[in-house]
């Protein structure tokens, strides 16, 4: 059984670029979860899909922020126009609608220079 | 407004001695707490976790133990090993709803051999 896997692991943009990360959760996993971990930071909750809906967005997820899950499987997160302040750990989680227990995938970490 | 406290930072333990990493939060819908591990530029390896119906979860080396009048929880480690040495998360859910993780900030734990 494979674990989530997050796409790319490392993204490197300039200030205004938009930029798009993938994630593939464990399968079967109808449950997936992004979060954003800062320098020194716990993982800070940003938004969750139940299956291909989007059911929950932190006031973190401003407009500039979007994610999708088409046919309940892999999650993107977009961001446009990225700023300074997006640079972070973009983390990926998911787990079963019954369980409590989130698995992690290695995350993405992105730079906005 | 932090929910979910790690007041240490850091902490250094001698190996084969116990590691205690504390945890607390202030969030009384909080029923389900978990501890994660994190090596750097890697995601969240889950470790334990306990119901708030329990006061204590054991899994081999792993000990969590849950004072839900204190809203106070902590990860026992014994004995410690050199593989231990990483920063450990604690993280807190609700049942109902999206079940999304509330991370503290994080203990570096530092095993000496």
């Amino acid at each position: 059984d494979t674990g989530v896997s997050q796409n790319p692991r490392h993204k490197i943009t300039k200030r205004g670029q938009n930029v798009t990360f993938r994630c593939d959760p464990i399968s079967e996993h109808n449950r997936l979860y992004w979060y954003r971990q800062t320098l020194g930071q716990g993982p800070e909750f940003l938004t969750y899909f139940q299956n291909e809906a989007q059911l929950e967005k932190s006031r973190l997820l401003s407009d500039r922020f979007s994610a999708e899950r088409p046919k309940g499987s892999f999650s993107t997160l977009e961001i446009q126009r990225t700023e300074q302040g997006d640079s972070a750990m973009y983390l990926c989680a998911s787990s079963l609608y019954s369980g409590q227990i989130q698995y992690f995938g290695p995350g993405t970490r992105l730079t906005v220079t | 407004d932090q929910q979910v406290k790690q007041n240490s930072p850091s902490l250094s333990v001698q190996e084969g001695r116990i590691s205690i990493l504390n945890c607390d939060y202030t969030n009384s819908m909080f029923d389900y707490f978990l501890w994660y591990k994190k090596y750097p530029a890697e995601g969240p390896t889950f470790l334990i976790s306990i119901s708030s119906i329990k006061d204590k979860n054991e899994d081999g080396r792993f000990t969590v133990f849950l004072n839900k009048s204190a809203k106070h929880l902590s990860l026992h480690i014994v004995p410690s090993q050199p593989g231990d040495s990483a920063v450990y998360f604690c993280a807190a859910s609700a049942i109902q709803g999206a079940q999304k993780l509330v991370f503290g900030q994080g203990t570096r734990l530092t095993i000496n051999p």
